[in-house]
């Protein structure tokens, strides 16, 4: 069964930092691409980032670019967020998202979520 | 950035009665179009992908039908289990964007 289980969600001060983690199972984690995806209290979906199976290719959305850093390390099937210079605007549930990039990007399964809350 | 607009922002349908959501993107994105299912207190699940392929598992009476800018997700005979609120969203350009979202309503 493939699973994706996100970690490291807290309450964070604006200005600081935090990092998430993303345990992934059931599937051959270095085969494909994954995503961060997140939502907003009682908002829609917004695409954070992605990187390929060889993190040879990496995207950034235009608001987290500069600031968050995507990376994965395939042997210990995880995928990482590192999120810095947070602020309001970046408190949400961050998803975890297996990504199938072949005819894609969409994303077709889904963790659970890692809620971060900027406040001071 | 390609835009994704959602129509209507909710939709009461009643138990075994037809459901039409509408997505439009601001520029062709082809067929390169997805739709997501989000179950209260529930992450996204895929519905469609190609703009009318259903995913794994996905019940028959979900369809999806379009390309180019203009899409439509159908949910025909609809069952209580899909209250929900349903989301598109293209993958023909970076950055990847989604619609607003489309909740249905069980009446």
């Amino acid at each position: 069964e493939v699973q994706l289980v996100e970690s490291g969600g807290t309450l964070v001060k604006p200005g600081g930092s935090l990092s998430l983690t993303c345990a992934a199972s059931g599937f051959k984690f270095g085969d494909y691409m994954v995503s961060w995806v997140r939502q907003a209290p009682g908002k829609g979906l917004e695409w954070v980032a992605s990187l390929t199976s060889s993190s040879r290719f990496i995207y950034y959305s235009d608001s987290v670019k500069g600031r968050f850093t995507v990376s994965r390390d395939n042997a210990r099937n995880s995928l990482f967020l590192q999120m810095t210079s947070v602020r309001g605007d970046d408190t949400a549930l961050y998803f975890c998202a297996r990504t199938y990039y072949g005819s894609g990007p969409y994303f077709d399964r889904w963790g659970q979520g890692a809620l971060v809350t900027v406040s001071s | 950035e390609i835009v994704m607009t959602q129509s209507p922002a909710t939709l009461s349908v009643s138990p075994g009665e037809r459901a039409t959501l509408s997505c439009r993107a601001s520029q062709t994105v082809s067929s390169k179009l997805a739709w997501y299912q989000q179950k209260p207190g529930q992450s996204p699940a895929l519905l469609i992908y190609g703009a009318s392929i259903r995913a794994n598992g996905v019940p028959a009476r979900f369809s999806g039908r379009g390309s180019g800018t203009e899409f439509t997700l159908t949910i025909t005979s609809l069952q209580s289990e899909d209250s929900a609120v349903y989301y598109c969203q293209q993958y023909d350009n970076w950055p990847l964007t989604f619609g607003g979202g489309t909740k249905v309503e069980i009446k």
